[in-house]
């Protein structure tokens, strides 16, 4: 079935500094990106939608130039955290969905998360 | 809020009881998803109802969709200790906005099962 690698599983970053975490779609193409944001034992909030080539879409009350995500290929999307604070802690799930969908016909297949820790 | 509501928030029981999550959303959809996420992991898909279906059966689970209440039902049947997890809906809103097919999440019911 259709796998999405997400990576670093877990990062651990200073306060100040930016990370990217990077979702590639490993047999299928990507044509949409979703990148969720989950704390602690509530629901993953829709973040930011993106399409290959084209400008990331974000929900409201999302900073765009804090977040910024980039979907320069149909297999490949970013998200970096710009100048993360504590604030910025929480777990970051992408989805990808594809011209055909993803996993199974259902059409969205997740990564595996990245835990971020700002210190 | 783009969330939806789940209930119950948590819910404990023994192994082999029947365990029930419900789900409400807010807008018309093009079908609604149930997830399991394990503690701190990715979501793992579990299936899938549409819009004009009502009843839809895998295995142990059981879903059903009221589009007229705007709700959902997730039976898992004689659940085992490794159906421990947190459970999430979503629903695909049917609106000239999600063109691209955004999913929305319910709030979730994270499940005990007690050995």
């Amino acid at each position: 079935g259709a796998v999405v690698s997400q990576h670093p599983s877990r990062v651990i970053c200073k306060s100040g500094t930016s990370v990217k975490i990077e979702c590639r779609s490993l047999d299928f193409q990507a044509t949409t990106m979703f990148w969720y944001r989950q704390f602690p034992k509530k629901s993953l909030m829709l973040m930011a939608t993106s399409n290959e080539g084209s400008k990331a879409t974000y929900e409201q009350g999302v900073e765009k130039d804090k977040f910024l995500i980039n979907h320069a290929s149909l297999t490949l999307s970013t998200l970096t955290v710009t100048s993360a604070h504590p604030e910025d802690s929480s777990f970051y799930i992408c989805s990808a969905r594809g011209a055909t969908g993803g996993s199974e016909g259902y059409g969205y297949t997740f990564g595996s998360g990245t835990r971020l820790t700002v210190v | 809020s783009q969330q939806g509501e789940e209930d119950p928030q948590a819910l404990s029981i023994q192994e082999g009881e029947n365990a029930t999550m419900n789900c409400s959303y807010k807008t018309s959809i093009n079908n609604l998803q149930w997830y399991r996420q394990n503690s701190g992991r990715g979501l793992v898909h579990l299936i899938l109802i549409r819009s004009n279906e009502r009843e839809k059966h895998s295995g142990r689970l059981r879903v059903t969709l009221d589009t007229s209440k705007k709700s959902s039902s997730l039976l898992i049947t004689a659940s085992r200790a490794a159906d421990t997890a947190s459970y999430f809906c979503a629903t695909a809103p049917r609106t000239i906005y999600n063109q691209g097919g955004k999913l929305i999440f319910g709030q979730g019911t994270e499940l005990s099962v007690k050995p």
